[in-house]
């Protein structure tokens, strides 16, 4: 297994652009999560999601957007870039209800510059 | 506020030092997870606490689960340099606020340095 795989890992946007950074898992996990880690500030959950088809809104959700079509795949949308937005950014999946039964998965993440 | 509160925000010591890091909260929780994050990698997880009192060892480190649910320490003996990392403790919301809610809370964690 892969385990949780994203892509790309390094992107460097200008204001106002978009894109879509990519998230897949092999593990047949419904769960899956996004973050953001800044400096001083932790990592933050941005949008989430508990199955194909069902997302929902985490702590810093505005700017972003996400969908799950599949089990497998979770990409986060910036539509409109923002330096604000320059960060690190963790997928994450597991199998049930992370922190309560089961364990979650990061990606390696992707560090993302916007000028 | 943070829900989540670690100690210290940073810490160096020697290589076969001990030391102990807490995560604190006014909170009670149902469970509390420690991960660890390398440079450049995303977080690990060492371990899960559930039971208040609870006390789990991972060959050098030890977890301790507040007998109140509110609080945890991660103690390491003889730490390595391969301890190095962002140590975080991390909760999930829905022992806090009930319901359906899957949202994974973090510290802002303790930047370990052991040096050699």
């Amino acid at each position: 297994n892969a385990g949780v795989t994203q892509t790309p890992k390094f992107q460097v946007l200008k204001t106002g652009q978009s894109m879509t950074l990519q998230c897949a898992q092999d593990m047949n996990h419904e769960y899956m999560s996004w973050y953001r880690q800044d400096p001083g500030m932790g990592l933050r959950l941005i949008h989430y999601s508990v199955g194909a088809g069902i997302t929902d809104q985490g702590e810093v959700p505005n700017g972003y957007n996400v969908s799950r079509s599949t089990t497998e795949d979770f990409p986060l949308r910036l539509l409109s870039a923002a330096p604000s937005q320059t960060s690190v950014y963790f997928c994450a999946s597991s199998k049930g209800l992370a922190g309560v039964t089961d364990t979650q998965y990061f990606g390696p993440g992707t560090r993302l510059t916007v000028l | 506020t943070q829900l989540l509160e670690q100690s210290p925000q940073f810490l160096s010591i020697q290589e076969g030092e001990n030391l102990t890091v807490y995560c604190n909260s006014s909170s009670v929780f149902s469970s509390l997870q420690w991960y660890r994050q390398e440079p450049g990698e995303g977080p690990v997880l060492l371990v899960t606490v559930v039971t208040g009192g609870e006390v789990k060892k991972l060959k050098r480190l030890t977890f301790q689960f507040g007998d109140a649910r509110k609080d945890s320490s991660l103690h390491i003996t003889a730490a390595q340099p391969g301890d190095t990392g962002l140590y975080l403790c991390a909760v999930n919301l829905r022992g806090k606020s009930g319901g359906s809610n899957y949202k994974l809370t973090f510290g802002k964690g303790t930047l370990l340095t052991v040096n050699p």
